[in-house]
């Protein structure tokens, strides 16, 4: 089974500032890399695919980069809608397995 | 519009059963492949099962194999997740979700989940 191992836990950070979250996998996956966001008593929802595809009506200030092992999702701009936990995935292999989550704070 | 909505979840003692449900609509559910993702209380996610749109493939976690049994009826609109022998360690929130055409393990729609608690 892949591993996959989210940094930091927790991130800091002011509205208005960049945010920078990384993903590696403990074997290659690719590019079958996803991200998701999941706000308190939601269900997660789809940001990126392929590493770096936005999903449908995903905002341009997310971006998703890297192939193979090490991966980033950046959020250029934060919006208070912003702040949550997100989550990588690789759906390369099975089973299927996500990070432990990044949580996106107010500083 | 997509909607998943799950049922089935409560508080049921260690060794027992549940059979969750979860109600399909707003796409063609049986072109559609499933699974169900789970997540333990204050924790992350955790892939649990998956089935191709003709019930043809069938696969799952390791911590659940043997014990959980997924299964559909693409005539009514259903998803459904039979689950024997609970242990506390499978309490947690199920949710449904849809993968995205061609992407078996890449989920864009997920229902709102439904609470196990396994517990005596």
């Amino acid at each position: 089974e892949i591993l996959m191992t989210q940094s930091p836990a927790t991130l800091s950070v002011s509205p208005g500032e960049r945010a920078t979250l990384s993903c590696r996998a403990s074997q290659s996956v690719s590019s079958n890399l996803a991200w998701y966001q999941q706000k308190p008593g939601q269900a997660p929802r789809l940001l990126i695919y392929g590493a770096s595809t936005r999903a449908t009506g995903i905002p341009a200030r997310f971006s998703g980069s890297g192939s193979g092992t090490e991966f980033t999702l950046t959020i250029s701009s934060l919006q208070s809608e912003d702040f949550a936990v997100y989550y990588c995935q690789q759906y390369n292999n099975w089973p299927s397995v996500f990070g432990q989550g990044t949580k996106v704070e107010i500083k | 519009e997509v909607q998943l909505v799950e049922s089935g979840g409560g508080l049921v003692q260690p060794g027992g059963s549940l059979r969750l449900s979860c109600a399909a609509s707003g796409f063609t559910f049986s072109s559609s492949e499933m699974s169900w993702v789970r997540q333990a209380p204050g924790k992350g996610l955790e892939w649990v099962s998956y089935i191709s749109s003709s019930d043809s493939t069938i696969y799952y976690a390791d911590s659940v194999k043997g014990r959980f049994t997924i299964s559909r009826d693409n005539a009514k609109n259903s998803l459904y997740l039979q689950m024997n022998s609970l242990r506390a360690e499978d309490t947690a929130i199920y949710y449904c979700a849809r993968a995205i055409p061609g992407y078996r393990l890449l989920f864009d729609y997920w229902g709102q989940g439904t609470l196990v608690t396994v517990s005596s």
